[in-house]
């Protein structure tokens, strides 16, 4: 089955730096690699995702990118701001309905002033 | 839209006993549903999936006979944990496929076993 690995666990940046996350992925079939941030006690929210016909994806200040050769997919938030303090998980899976969603481990960004 | 209600939101219930989690799809039809478990500062991990119709499928070392899954229809989907001990006190979250690449997800059980 599929196997999602997440670095780093945690990471702290300053406000207005750069925060990047990294995963890599072992199912060669996963085609759709999904970002959440999830808060405590809350459900995950999506932040953005990519498909594996396009190697970068942007929104504002997030952006994804995508290297299928090498199986791997980072997050790059940049110019944070505290209340992107959260836990953040990559995900991948095959597309079609009744596939499964493998996360990853998780990091927590702390965001200081 | 493809709004998925998870209830209940919090639960504490005695050891032996047996608790209920109810997810329901609002506005859509969830042929397959995904249930997860989440323990303190971890991620979330795949318990079951289960279709309309016909049995779930458990992932590796979760127990079936414990964790009883339901989906008798395109928009009901439930969860008994059995016999609950303290060690299965989590914060469990359902999750549905809405089309061919995007999930939604409930808004989660925090079950306390005492």
């Amino acid at each position: 089955g599929e196997n999602v690995e997440q670095h780093p666990s945690t990471l702290s940046v300053q406000e207005g730096d750069s925060a990047v996350i990294k995963c890599t992925y072992s199912d060669s079939a996963s085609n759709y690699f999904p970002w959440y941030k999830q808060e405590l006690g809350k459900r995950p929210q999506l932040i953005i995702d990519i498909r594996s016909n396009v190697g970068e994806k942007k929104d504002q200040r997030i952006a994804v990118t995508l290297n299928k050769t090498a199986k791997h997919f980072s997050l790059h938030i940049t110019e944070t701001q505290p209340e992107d303090s959260a836990v953040y998980f990559c995900a991948a899976s095959r597309a079609g309905g009744g596939n499964k969603l493998t996360f990853g481990t998780g990091t927590q960004l702390k965001v200081e002033l | 839209g493809a709004v998925v209600s998870q209830h209940p939101s919090r639960v504490i219930c005695k050891s032996g006993t047996s608790v209920k989690i109810e997810c329901r799809s609002l506005d859509f039809q969830a042929t397959t549903m995904f249930w997860y478990r989440q323990f303190p500062k971890q991620s979330l991990m795949l318990m079951a999936t289960s279709n309309e119709g016909s049995k779930a499928t458990y992932e590796q070392g979760v127990e079936k006979d414990k964790f009883l899954i339901n989906h008798a229809s395109l928009t009901l989907s439930t969860l008994t944990v059995t016999s609950a001990h303290p060690e299965d006190s989590s914060f469990y979250i359902c999750s549905a496929s809405i089309d061919n690449y995007g999930y939604t997800f409930g808004s989660g059980t925090r079950l306390t076993v005492v």
